[in-house]
Formats: C-alpha cells, structure tokens, sequence
C-alpha cells in the first residue's frame, strides 16, 4: 500500500514569507507527527496528534509554527514569516497508534531552504 | 522529559567487522527502543526495536540487547556490509507517547 507522503519535496522561499508543508499518513493510522531534522543532525520532536485528542504541541520551537491535521488524514505544518534557521527537512510519520509502542513510518520529508 | 544519548557520533568498521552502538536513556518509565537506519538522502527506516519486558532480540546480522537497570541499549551489527553504512538513531518511547530520539550514529563500513 500507499507509505506516508509529503509535499512539496523541496521548498525555497525568502525570508518573512510563509510557508505550509503537507503530510499525508497512511490510511487508518492514528498517530501522525512532525520532526526538524537540520543537516547532519538528529531528528528534533514538534508536533503529535493522536486521534482525536488535543496535539501535543510541546516540541514547536516558537509560536511561528503550528500544525493542523483534519480528523485522521491530513496534516499541515505551517512556519510563518519563515527565518533562515528554519532551513532543515521537516519529516512527518505516521503509526498504527500512539498508545501502544508501534513502527513509526517516515515520509521521504520537505526539504525547507529560507534565504 | 527523557533525553536519549548515542555513543560514538562515528564509527568506522572493516567490511565482515562488527559494529556496536550504545544508548543510554534517563527515564526509567521508558518502555519501547526502537533503532532507525537513515542512508543518505532518505527517510529513516525500522530496523530493530525492543520492548522493556525483553533482554535481547535478534534479526539476522543485527540484535539489540537492553539493560534496564543500567538504562542503556546497545544495536550490534555482525559481518558488515557496505550496504550498512548509514546513521542509526536510537529512541526511546516516552510517558506520552512520544519517542525521544539520540542525535545518530553515521556508521562507515570501509570496503
């Protein structure tokens, strides 16, 4: 089936612009969440939404950044009036659910250049 | 919240060598590590995971062995390969859900 998808793959844009980057899980998952991952580092926890639960927004660096997601599909990470250390791949995952230890499966990523 | 640290940031190994990475974990309440693969240029992958009620699993050339009371988990890989060389990242599940990521490993294998 259909792995977890984002869009766009690349995203260029100037400074002070904003910005929105889609994911979509795969169907029937319930846990769907949002990394930074800055060149040649580790992955940086955002976002997580579990069903219909409040997200945990706990991992969003500044109140530039918010994320959205429509039931158990659709999400979008918005980074508005974009900085340029905000360049870096934002991965989204996806898994079976978030209340039970389960394989987190990763989109191929948006890579986010700010200039 | 858990804070997940990967020792050493790089390891090279001799291909058919065997490669060791350690983690340690600060939450006692942690009860999933999973460990992700990450060639270059693509997403993160499962390749291994343990739960807290276990000490050792194994999956052909890679196993990884948890020691609770010590809070460390370690990803052994034998008779490596080329295909190998990648960055490994260690996690650990939190109370809530989450997973605390360690900062990767890039694993070298010289031909």
């Amino acid at each position: 089936g259909a792995g977890v998808s984002q869009s766009p793959s690349n995203k260029v844009t100037e400074k002070g612009k904003d910005v929105e980057l889609r994911c979509d899980p795969i169907s029937g998952h319930t846990a769907l969440y949002w990394y930074r991952q800055r060149l040649g580092q580790g992955l940086e926890f955002l976002i997580y939404f579990q069903g219909n639960s409040a997200p945990d927004k706990s991992g969003l660096p500044s109140d530039r950044f918010s994320a959205e997601r429509t039931g158990e599909s659709v999400s979008t990470l918005t980074i508005q009036r974009t900085q340029q250390e905000d360049s870096a791949v934002y991965l989204c995952a996806s898994s079976s659910s978030g209340t039970t230890p389960n394989e987190q499966f990763f989109g191929p990523g948006t890579r986010l250049t700010v200039l | 919240g858990e804070n997940v640290e990967q020792h050493p940031s790089t390891l090279s190994v001799q291909e058919g060598d065997s490669a060791v990475i350690k983690c340690t974990y600060s939450d006692s309440a942690s009860n999933y590590f999973p460990w992700y693969k990450q060639e270059l240029g693509k997403r993160p992958q499962l390749i291994i995971d343990i739960r807290s009620n276990v000490g050792e699993k194994k999956d052909q050339r890679i196993a990884v062995t948890l020691n609770k009371t010590a809070k460390h988990f370690s990803l052994h890989i034998t008779e490596t390969q080329p295909e190998d060389s990648a960055v490994y990242f260690c996690a650990a599940r939190e109370g809530n859900n989450r997973l605390a990521f360690g900062k990767g490993n890039q694993v070298v294998v010289i031909p």
